[in-house]
């Protein structure tokens, strides 16, 4: 099956500093990701979807100038969390579908734990 | 608007009990696709099954079993002769089928702990 690899899987970064994560598609090409935030405990909550080529949709309530999604090509995406904070501690997780196969399970990447201090 | 609820936060079992996770799903779409995810603690999440809202046959994987029921909107788990290592989170997710990327609106998610 299809295999999405997401880097780092554990961050720790300073509370003001920016985090990159990266999200690869190893043998397709992704068009679209997806990137979500899963607090303690908590469910997955979609924070935007990523379009290769264009700007990124991001849902309601999350700051497109905190969490900068960058889709410069067919098998990356990066998220960048800008100026950290503490508050921003979570688990990230990307996900990618192949084209042209409407609705198959979509494909999760191992996640990013981050941890702010 | 689509929801998936998961009305069980917590089960506890002891090894070799049967168990059964519920997941109610709401939807105004005629065409959706429902999903069960793993969630080990490790973070990952592992994809179990993809069920279409056309297809209403129950299915056995192993240990696995799920009871889809368009009446009630319920798309049930059934692990029988639980193990350690089935302890997880689990979610239920449901797709709608407008569009090829929809995005997948994930429950609350369960936490099965299975005690030797």
């Amino acid at each position: 099956g299809a295999v999405v690899s997401q880097h780092p899987s554990r961050v720790i970064c300073k509370s003001g500093t920016s985090v990159k994560i990266e999200c690869r598609s190893l043998d397709f090409q992704a068009t679209t990701m997806f990137w979500y935030r899963q607090f303690p405990k908590q469910s997955l909550m979609l924070m935007a979807t990523s379009n290769e080529g264009s700007k990124a949709t991001y849902e309601q309530g999350v700051e497109k100038d905190k969490f900068l999604i960058n889709h410069a090509s067919l098998t990356l995406s990066t998220l960048t969390v800008t100026s950290a904070h503490p508050e921003d501690s979570s688990f990230y997780i990307c996900s990618a579908r192949e084209p042209g196969r409407v609705n198959t399970e979509a494909f999760f990447g191992q996640g990013t734990r981050l941890t702010v201090v | 608007a689509q929801k998936v609820t998961q009305a069980q936060t917590e089960i506890s079992v002891v090894e070799k009990e049967d168990v059964t996770l519920d997941c109610v799903y709401e939807t105004r779409d005629t065409t959706y696709y429902l999903f069960w995810y793993k969630q080990p603690p490790s973070g990952e999440l592992v994809f179990l099954i993809r069920r279409n809202s056309f297809d209403e046959q129950n299915e056995i994987s192993g240990r696995y079993s799920w009871n889809f029921q368009k009446s009630t909107s319920s798309f049930n788990f059934t692990i029988t002769a639980s193990q350690v290592v089935d302890s997880a989170v689990y979610f239920c997710a449901l797709s709608e089928g407008r569009s090829g990327y929809s995005t997948l609106t994930f429950g609350k998610g369960t936490m099965l702990l299975v005690s030797p």
